[in-house]
């Protein structure tokens, strides 16, 4: 089993549509939780930490369920720029981070 | 805010070749690296640590010999493929660690290798 995964997509959505990313992640212990945001031969970039009480960056909302062992991404009023593919992390360690990367999912937002 | 920067960005070599990239913070001082590598449609994957003044420590079935990790200040880790061949050809990206409060880590812009 991998130690995160992710649907690889891709998700092709209208612009103004709102789209819901999944990630699951196999270690109980894992400390800490982010999205990460990848365009095309580029490096990821931080789009937000996901903390247990859910959190909110404008159009971006993120849920953690530790229980479940579940992370989701809800992006709404989709635009052009937001097509990317997102990363889902997770930080097994406490002090220095130790990131394990999803294989992202793959979203494409059309006019 | 924290900027890392590699160079080269894009290296074509020919295989048996040795390449080095360089990783630098630019405005903060590192006080831990990262090296990963990315083949296409896969997740990125976590080469090695590396603290200055220190040996890297490397993940499972990454060769120390072949990847060479030297981390000589708080703002320098340098990634040396030596004997590089076609299989190496991938994008690593370096990541560098200790210019916030969270441990945030924050990316360079990767190096493309290819190998011929």
């Amino acid at each position: 089993r991998k130690e995160v995964e992710q649907d690889p997509g891709p998700f092709n959505v209208p612009e103004g549509a709102t789209v819901a990313f999944n990630c699951t992640y196999s270690n109980s212990a894992s400390q800490s939780f982010f999205w990460y945001r990848q365009d095309c031969r580029k490096e990821p970039k931080l789009l937000m930490s996901v903390y247990s009480s859910g959190n909110e960056d404008g159009r971006f909302t993120a849920q953690l369920n530790r229980a479940s062992q579940y992370i989701s991404l809800l992006i709404r009023d989709s635009k052009l720029s937001d097509s990317a593919t997102y990363l889902c992390v997770v930080n097994m360690n406490t002090g220095f981070q130790k990131l394990v990367f999803g294989t992202g999912t793959r979203l494409l937002v059309s006019p | 805010g924290a900027v890392v920067s590699q160079h080269p960005s894009r290296v074509i070599c020919k295989s048996g070749t040795s390449v080095k990239i360089e990783c630098r913070s630019l405005d903060f001082q590192a006080t831990t690296m990262f090296w990963y590598r990315q083949f296409p449609k896969k997740s990125l994957m976590l080469m090695a640590t590396s603290n200055e003044g220190s040996k890297a420590t490397y993940e499972q079935g990454v060769e120390k010999d072949k990847f060479l990790i030297n981390h000589a200040s708080l703002t320098l880790s340098t990634l040396t493929v030596t004997s590089a061949h076609p299989e190496d050809s991938s994008f690593y990206i370096c990541s560098a660690q200790g210019g916030t409060v969270d441990n945030e880590q924050f990316f360079g812009p990767g190096t493309r290798l290819t190998v011929l």
